[in-house]
């Protein structure tokens, strides 16, 4: 079964300054790894993911992304914090293949407050 | 594109209700996913489909729950009868995945907020 652990349920950062939200996961087989973003009262917007190749991936608002397989890690990243990037944010894992490849399962959510 | 589709945005019920959730997703998606999320439990995904087909519904909590998708551009997540423990939000969401193995991103509607009293 696959899995995934977001270790720190809030990240506080000032603005300006970097910010990190860690995940690691757990699946057989190759993983296919997703970041989504959740603002107040509104659906997940999707961010970032990674399938295959580089492993730092850019997304969307200025995010990037490290897919590190020998940690199982996949933590998000962004050089400078904006007080709008306050959100919650979830990481997501799919095996990729099999009858299950579409079956994303998230992480717990990392609650981030970036102060001015 | 609208994108996803959700109505309504709020549902309150009385316990013992019938309450049906609608989604359309995005115009030539193949694949469709009702998730739920609550504080306790976290996102749950509770159903796919791959064109039109329920292809995994093991995260329907009970048979009080049933999903359907009748066409491409609908479906519908009811729950009868409706008990206080459902109060959750349920989000849709569609990807293109032509197959049930495909591992295109999905994209989330806004969500009911479900309250059952």
């Amino acid at each position: 079964a696959q899995s995934v652990a977001q270790p720190e349920d809030q990240v506080n950062v000032a603005e300006g300054n970097p910010l990190t939200v860690k995940c690691t996961y757990s699946v057989s087989g190759n993983p296919y790894l997703f970041w989504y973003v959740q603002y107040p009262n509104r659906g997940l917007q999707f961010l970032l993911k990674y399938i295959t190749g580089d492993n730092l991936v850019k997304g969307s608002y200025g995010f990037e992304a490290e897919f590190n397989k020998s940690q199982t890690s996949f933590h998000l990243k962004k050089p400078s914090a904006l007080v709008s990037d306050s959100a919650l944010y979830f990481c997501a894992v799919t095996p990729g293949q099999g009858a299950a490849g579409n079956k994303l399962t998230f992480g717990g959510g990392t609650r981030v407050l970036v102060k001015p | 594109d609208a994108g996803v589709i959700q109505s309504p945005r709020h549902e309150v019920t009385e316990m013992g209700q019938e309450v049906t959730l609608r989604c359309k997703p995005i115009s030539g998606h193949n694949s469709l996913f009702w998730y739920r999320q609550t504080m306790m439990r976290g996102l749950e995904l509770l159903i796919y489909f791959n064109n039109n087909v329920p292809i995994d519904d093991s995260g329907m909590p009970e048979d009080r729950f049933s999903a359907k998708m009748p066409n491409a551009s609908f479906s519908t997540l009811k729950i009868q009868p409706s008990e206080p423990r459902d109060s959750a939000v349920y989000f849709c969401a569609s990807s293109l995945a032509r197959t049930s193995g495909g591992t295109d991103t999905q994209y989330f509607g806004p969500g009911t907020r479900l309250t059952v009293l």
